[in-house]
């Protein structure tokens, strides 16, 4: 029973592309995010959403932009990918009101060549 | 502002020996919850422990023990007989309320090594 799943686990792509990464949650939680984490294993939330609701979006270019289709999907589509946005990304869902446990995703590592 | 100290980049044990991970913290908030996640070398995380800032009180859980110092604005983990499956980077993580919901921001996170 995957509670949280990304795909895909690894992409790799050429500078320029437009790609999407997908994540869903059979947990029943009401909110979603979005982390980065660098090459040092630095872990940053991009993203959170409620109800599919837009509630925190940190300071990410533009080019990033995330889309929740209901509650329990999350996606992340980035355009005109750059080297720069090498990294592992994770997803993670938990329950809203409160700081809820987030519950998160395998990851998926993009690398941009 | 909200911030995470982790102020150990790694640490190299032997087994059986017990290993205590620091964490301190900022915040302007009386309401707030502290984590830690555990990320073994295949690369998930793996939650280990939640606490809000008006539980002070230690947790143990195994070989794994929380020591929640508000004086300090610290929570700290501590693995007794550590084994080499702790092998792992381990993050506190610190959630505070902020426009829209809760933030949570991490720590840079600890590196421990147990040798067997």
């Amino acid at each position: 029973d995957t509670a949280v799943s990304q795909t895909p686990k690894y992409l790799v792509t050429q500078m320029g592309n437009d790609k999407s990464i997908k994540c869903e949650q059979n947990l029943g939680h009401d909110t979603m995010y979005w982390y980065k984490q660098d090459s040092k294993k630095f872990l940053k939330i991009m993203f959170s959403y409620n109800n599919k609701e837009l509630i925190i979006n940190e300071t990410v270019p533009n080019r990033f932009s995330p889309k929740s289709p209901d509650k329990a999907h999350l996606n992340l589509h980035i355009n005109s990918l750059e080297l720069g946005d090498s990294a592992v990304y994770f997803c993670a869902s938990s329950l809203s009101g409160g700081a809820n446990t987030q519950y998160f995703g395998p990851g998926t590592r993009l690398t941009v060549l | 502002a909200q911030k995470v100290t982790q102020a150990q980049t790694e640490i190299s044990v032997v087994e059986k020996e017990d290993v205590t991970l620091d964490c301190v913290y900022e915040t302007r908030d009386t309401t707030y919850y502290l984590f830690w996640y555990k990320q073994p070398p295949s690369g998930e995380l793996v939650f280990l422990i939640r606490r809000n800032s008006f539980d002070e009180q230690n947790e143990i859980s195994g070989r794994y023990s929380w020591n929640f110092q508000k004086s300090t604005s610290s929570f700290n983990f501590t693995i007794t007989a550590s084994q080499v499956v702790d092998s792992a980077v381990y993050f506190c993580a610190l959630s505070e309320l902020n426009t829209g919901g809760f933030k949570t921001i991490f720590g840079a996170g600890t590196r421990l090594f147990v040798k067997a």
